[in-house]
């Protein structure tokens, strides 16, 4: 089992600049988040696909992020422009149950936007 | 967005000792719980999962919820320094998605 795979582990990008965030889930996954982790808000739900479906994305913060799963192994976060504010940890996230029985993080982009 | 508390701490608890962690959380449709621990620059790990009133025990780990008072808990026996680290509650109110906390972070000094 290799986990729940994420891409880079850290980007640095100037304001302004096109960033994507890559995940591979634990295969046989059926759901998959995205999360983002600040010192100040904690870990925050961005958007939840079930059978790569987009289920909710309420919590996307606004137009600039956009995020898609072509097939069940794969997903990527955009987020263009980036600014300053998007310095954040991006978590992705798998399970079989959709939540229900918890589920397997990646371990992480450390987004720094300059 | 439906609430999870949990107090930020720091909770420091000298090694051998219980240390306590709580969460309260504000819906009540809620089924799932789940305990998480994160290490200081990784990923949160599950320790944890409850769902229904009453202790579950797991090790050194005993979970403990109390659906009518809207409460979770963990408790660790005999803390080891390796312990030390930030501990999430997250709650799954209904459907798909976790809810954490902002988490309590321990320290467990030798």
């Amino acid at each position: 089992d290799a986990g729940v795979i994420q891409s880079p582990r850290h980007e640095v990008t100037e304001m302004g600049q096109e960033v994507t965030l890559r995940c591979k889930p634990i295969s046989g996954h059926n759901s998959l988040f995205w999360y983002r982790q600040t010192m100040m808000r904690g870990l925050e739900l961005l958007i939840y696909f079930n059978n790569n479906v987009p289920i909710d994305d309420s919590g996307m913060p606004e137009d600039r992020f956009s995020a898609k799963m072509p097939n069940a192994s794969f997903s990527t976060l955009k987020i263009q422009p980036s600014e300053p504010r998007d310095s954040a940890v991006y978590f992705c996230a798998s399970t079989t149950s959709g939540g229900k029985t918890g589920y397997t993080f990646g371990s992480g982009t450390r987004l720094t936007v300059v | 967005q439906k609430e999870v508390e949990q107090n930020s701490g720091p909770l420091s608890v000298p090694e051998g000792a219980i240390a306590s962690l709580n969460c309260t959380y504000s819906d009540r449709v809620s089924q799932s719980f789940f305990w998480y621990r994160q290490y200081s620059g990784k990923s949160p790990e599950l320790i944890m999962s409850i769902y229904s009133n009453g202790d579950k025990e797991d090790g050194r780990f005993t979970a403990q919820l109390n659906k009518a008072s809207q409460y979770v808990s963990l408790l660790i026996r005999d803390s080891q320094p390796s312990d030390s680290a930030t501990y999430l509650c997250a709650v799954n109110p209904s459907g798909y998605a976790l809810n954490f906390g902002k988490g309590t972070s321990l320290l467990v000094t030798p």
